[in-house]
């Protein structure tokens, strides 16, 4: 149980363009989600905190008018990299918290290559 | 900025060796420390959570240990096998359903 699916897994993408990245909860609601994102050999570093029906909370130094969450349902999450550029390039990993905030499942990441 | 540390980055072993690793972390605003394995194209899946100081945990060939008050977690794999060959993460939680703060991870490659 406690399944978190990512799409897509990898996506390559010109600059100036917007990519939409999605996690589901496949088998409960995931009333937070976190997403993290994690440059080459760097730990995967928190960028915000998303609750259903209400706005995120960004971390220090992540552009909220940049990076686009939205936790609509409580199945569903999205975090969509707004005219991308290739800084933008890096490995975007979302989790959810689960057993009343004692357990935390990941879906399996996304490549963003901005070209 | 409150950084969880863990060493060694990187880990070649031969196959049977056992190995640890090290997670450091802030003893202060303690409320669990999680471990992860995480295969490359796959999710991290969760080992252990500690949340008690002295805590020993054991899942087959992995066992962990938990040092709350000097801030540091060991990750030990007896006989490593191939497929123990992952990144082994750690992870400092601050309150249930909070954020974690992960470190850098070690990666484990176990030659046959």
């Amino acid at each position: 149980g406690a399944v978190v699916s990512q799409h897509p897994s990898r996506v390559i993408c010109k600059s100036g363009t917007s990519v939409k990245i999605e996690c589901r909860s496949l088998d409960f609601q995931a009333t937070t989600m976190f997403w993290y994102r994690q440059f080459p050999k760097q730990s995967l570093m928190l960028m915000a905190t998303s609750n259903e029906g209400s706005k995120a909370t960004y971390e220090q130094g992540v552009e909220k008018d940049k990076f686009l969450i939205n936790h609509a349902s409580l199945t569903l999450s999205t975090l969509t990299v707004t005219s991308a550029h290739p800084e933008d390039s890096s490995f975007y990993i979302c989790s959810a918290s689960f057993i009343q905030g004692k357990g935390y499942t990941f879906g399996s990441g996304t490549r963003l290559t901005v070209v | 900025i409150l950084n969880v540390e863990q060493s060694p980055q990187s880990l070649h072993v031969q196959e049977g060796d056992s190995t640890n690793f090290t997670c450091s972390f802030p003893s202060s605003n303690f409320y669990a420390l999680h471990w992860y394995r995480w295969e490359t194209a796959k999710s991290p899946e969760a080992l252990f959570v500690m949340t008690l100081n002295g805590d020993e945990k054991k899942k087959g060939r992995i066992s962990a240990t938990l040092n709350t008050k000097e801030g540091y977690s060991y990750l030990y794999i007896k006989g490593s096998q191939p497929e123990d060959s992952a990144t082994y993460l750690c992870a400092w939680g601050i309150g249930a359903g909070n954020m974690l703060t992960f470190g850098g991870g070690t990666r484990l490659m176990v030659k046959p």
